[in-house]
């Protein structure tokens, strides 16, 4: 069985910058695409960003290009999603997700879920 | 970058009903559309892919159809657990986009 476990969220000032992590279990980790997709409270889901399973091809939502940076390290099958200069509307529950060995392709796996909330 | 757009925002239903939401693409993404069903506060989980394929799991009240820019999630004899969010999502291209939801009240 596949499990994504997720740790990092927290409570952050805006300019402020900080890294949630993903550390999969029950599967071959390096040949799956990973991503990120996140939720504003009370709304809808909106992809991030995404990896390939080598790591050497990486893809952004626009709202996030320059300010998010996805990375994995496939000897600790950990996926990560740096986030610089957060701003107030970074605000969400940020899940991970499984794809698979061809982008683009559905989800099939997800975290729990961690809470990240920019405030001052 | 191509929009995902769904209809009702929300539905009322009751135990046995069956329900179909609608998904529209802004452009034809062929058969490249999952859907996906959230509960309060809980991850989402992929019910369909590839427009009607069954998730590993899934029980079979849970159908899809569609292709092109057009697509259902179709949902026969409504279930208490059901009661949840749906989204769709196209799977054709990057930037992946959602649908805004769909609210299912039993």
């Amino acid at each position: 069985e596949v499990q994504l476990v997720q740790s990092g969220g927290t409570l952050a000032q805006p300019g402020g910058s900080l890294r949630l992590s993903c550390e999969a279990s029950g599967l071959i980790f390096d040949i799956y695409a990973m991503n990120w997709v996140r939720q504003a409270p009370g709304k809808g889901l909106e992809w991030v960003s995404s990896i390939s399973g080598d790591g050497g091809t990486t893809y952004y939502a626009d709202s996030v290009m320059g300010r998010f940076s996805i990375s994995r390290d496939n000897s600790k099958k950990t996926v990560y999603l740096q986030i610089k200069s957060l701003r107030v509307d970074d605000t969400a529950v940020y899940y991970c997700a499984k794809g698979q060995v061809v982008v683009p392709a559905p989800l099939d796996s997800w975290g729990q879920g961690t809470l990240v909330t920019v405030s001052s | 970058d191509i929009e995902m757009t769904q209809s009702p925002s929300s539905v009322s239903a009751s135990v046995g009903d069956r329900v179909t939401i609608t998904c529209r693409a802004s452009e034809s993404i062929s058969r490249w559309l999952a859907w996906y069903q959230q509960k309060p506060g809980q991850a989402p989980r992929l019910l369909i892919y590839d427009a009607s394929r069954l998730q590993d799991g899934v029980p079979s009240r849970f159908s899809g159809s569609g292709s092109g820019t057009d697509f259902t999630l179709t949902i026969s004899g409504l279930q208490p657990e059901d009661f949840a969010s749906y989204y769709c999502q196209q799977a054709q291209t990057f930037p992946y986009s959602f649908g805004q939801g769909t609210y299912l009240d039993i």
